[in-house]
This record gives structure tokens, sequence and C-alpha cells, in this order.
């Protein structure tokens, strides 16, 4: 079966302090991972994919195939990366896109 | 520019009308996506098109819904005879090429209540 887990529904850390958001996935085949996040009152948009292996806004995420994972972090969360993130994949070659429940990251001043 | 639009922003309809959601993707995007999100929940995938071709129905929960993009631009969601489950955020979403690895841009969403 096909699906993305993000185990913690919600995560609330120190402004300064580092940040994980988990991601894990049940795909058979080669799939496509992304990170997508929504800020408060704005519309659900990409914050980063797999295949690009960039940075941004600080963050990053590294596929490891071996644990089926695509976790999200950041060394130093900031108060405006509060927001709700959803990771989500979709198969090579296909158009149907699974996304997990979301996480709402809630940073502290 | 414009990006995604939808309207209407909120719908209220009671258990048994019928009800149609219209997405404007941005201008000369090839692919549309539909989801559905109901409340706490990610979005879920509804339908694809690829340009006026419907390529993927797979997620359409049952014949009470239906979309159609005849011009390969705007894109109407119909739900039939509307139920309470029906409530939920539905989400419009296009990409600009037909990639599995391409950025989709979504709307604000249509809030959906059905009483």
């Amino acid at each position: 079966a096909q699906r993305v887990t993000q185990p913690e529904k919600l995560l609330s850390v120190f402004k300064g302090a580092p940040v994980e958001l988990k991601c894990n996935y049940s795909y058979s085949g080669s799939p496509e991972l992304f990170w997508y996040v929504q800020y408060s009152r704005q519309r659900l948009q990409l914050l980063l994919r797999h295949i690009s292996r960039e940075s941004i806004k600080g963050f990053t995420a590294d596929l490891n195939k071996g644990e089926t994972s695509f976790h999200l972090k950041k060394p130093f969360a900031q108060e405006e990366d509060s927001a709700m993130y959803y990771c989500a994949l979709r198969g090579r070659g296909g158009f149907k896109t699974i996304f997990g429940a979301g996480t709402r990251l809630f940073v502290k001043a | 520019g414009a990006g995604v639009s939808q309207s209407p922003r909120y719908k209220v309809a009671k258990r048994g009308q019928d009800v149609a959601l219209r997405c404007d993707p941005i201008s000369g995007h090839v692919s549309l996506f539909w989801y559905q999100q109901a409340l706490g929940q990610g979005p879920e995938f509804l339908t694809y098109f690829q340009n006026e071709a419907q390529l993927d129905k797979s997620g359409l929960p049952s014949d009470r819904f239906f979309a159609e993009r005849p011009e390969g631009s705007v894109s109407t969601l119909k739900i039939q005879r509307t139920q309470q489950e029906d409530s939920a955020v539905y989400l419009c979403a296009s990409s600009p090429i037909a990639d599995s690895v391409n950025e989709q841009f979504f709307g604000p969403g249509t809030r959906l209540t059905v009483l």
C-alpha cells in the first residue's frame, strides 16, 4: 500500500533549537518525495523536493531508502518557520500524489 | 501574475443538493489536480488532468463526483446529491508540464459544508 506517515501532529521547539519533522513512507517502486508548507492564512506551497537536493530557508531533507524516510531538518529554528508541514510522495512517472496528515510546527520565542 | 484561483471560496449546501466548484489554473499550465482535504488531514488526491484529458480519476470517492476540463484550462468539480461526509476543503493545483517531479501550485481552496 502507498502511504505517507507523519507521526507527530504537533511539534513545539524554542527559537534557535534544532528541529526535525519526521516522514516515513511505504511505496513499491521509486518514489519522488516532497515537503510542502502552509503558513498561516496562505496557500499550500512547495518547500523542497528530494531530487533537487536543495536547501530552502535553511531546511534540508535526505531520502533514506533503507529506512524509507524523508525527514525534514533545520539546525536553528526561527519563529517564522511556524507553519503546517506536509510530506508527500509521487510515483516516478506518475501523477497521483499522496500526502501525509501533516505536522504543525510551533517555534516559541 | 495571478496564481491558481478557485470559486466559490465558501459553499454551504443542504444534503442532497448538487454543487459545482471551479478552478482557474495558471495560464498555460498543462497539469491540473483536484484534492479533498478533510479537517485535520492532508490533501487526498481525487483526479488529474493533462490538458483536457482526465488521465487519473482513481481518487474520486463515488460516482457522485465528476470533474471536467473541456478546453484544457478551467476545470469544474461537480458533486451530485451532496452528503455530510463530503464536507471538506477542495483544493485545485496546477503544474506547468506533465512531469512527476514538477512543483504543484495550489489554489486557496473551496470550503464545502454540507448541512
